[in-house]
């Protein structure tokens, strides 16, 4: 059952537009949420997190915006660039102890079109 | 990231033979983790180490096996390899406190 979904495999935008991505949790026990970028052949890299006691947080381009009556998050750049063409990964963690796992969605491809 | 090293980068093995995958890392984090990614499954969490001689399973541990006998060092074996162990295996580390990981870049590796 996936805990973390991401329904959109993709994503299409002109450069300089709004690009927002979205995820969705089943898991009421997560309580801090994260998106990765990656791109072709390298690792995930931390883009922007939010705790569960948040509703919004901002990092330059980059906005988180939690919803947790509707288990709902999404990641909002503005204005889009082409160097954020990437795959996007939204992960969760819980109240798990020290082990503190994350669980991945299944990711969004974003091509910003110049 | 400098921090963590993956090896190898690529590799390619023939069904029914063992395989053993190495995460370095030079940043004295506790936690380490291995994930695979896959189209449509994005990145499933397959063991996890919380210390030296501690691990535990993920979502996907059947046919893997790890191992960690020093803080820097997260070995993962796939005992007897498959075709659906054909994927891309990303170890990542975490440091106490913290929620985010980061990653290596990752090993491709085909069973044929």
């Amino acid at each position: 059952d996936q805990q973390v979904k991401q329904n959109s495999p993709s994503l299409s935008v002109q450069e300089g537009r709004i690009s927002i991505l979205n995820c969705d949790y089943t898991n009421s026990m997560f309580d801090y949420f994260l998106w990765y970028k990656k791109y072709p052949a390298e690792g995930p890299t931390f883009l922007i997190s939010i705790s569960s006691i948040k509703d919004k947080n901002e990092d330059g381009r980059f906005t988180v915006f939690l919803n947790k009556s509707a288990k709902h998050l999404s990641l909002h750049i503005v204005p889009s660039q082409p160097g954020d063409s990437a795959v996007y990964f939204c992960a969760a963690s819980g109240r798990g102890g020290a082990t503190n796992k994350l669980i991945f969605g299944t990711g969004t491809l974003l091509a910003v079109q110049p | 990231d400098a921090g963590i090293t993956q090896s190898p980068r690529h590799k390619v093995t023939e069904t029914g033979t063992p395989v053993t995958l190495r995460c370095h890392q030079t940043e004295n984090h506790r936690y380490m983790y291995w994930y695979r990614q896959d189209p449509g499954h994005g990145l499933r969490l397959i063991h996890y180490s919380y210390g030296v001689k501690d691990t535990d399973k993920g979502e996907v541990s059947d046919g893997y096996s790890v191992s960690r006998s020093k803080t820097e060092d997260f070995l993962l074996t796939l005992e007897s390899a498959t075709s659906s162990q054909t994927s891309v295996y990303f170890c990542a580390t975490r440091e106490t406190g913290n929620h985010g990981y980061t990653f290596g870049s990752g090993t491709r590796l085909t069973v044929v």
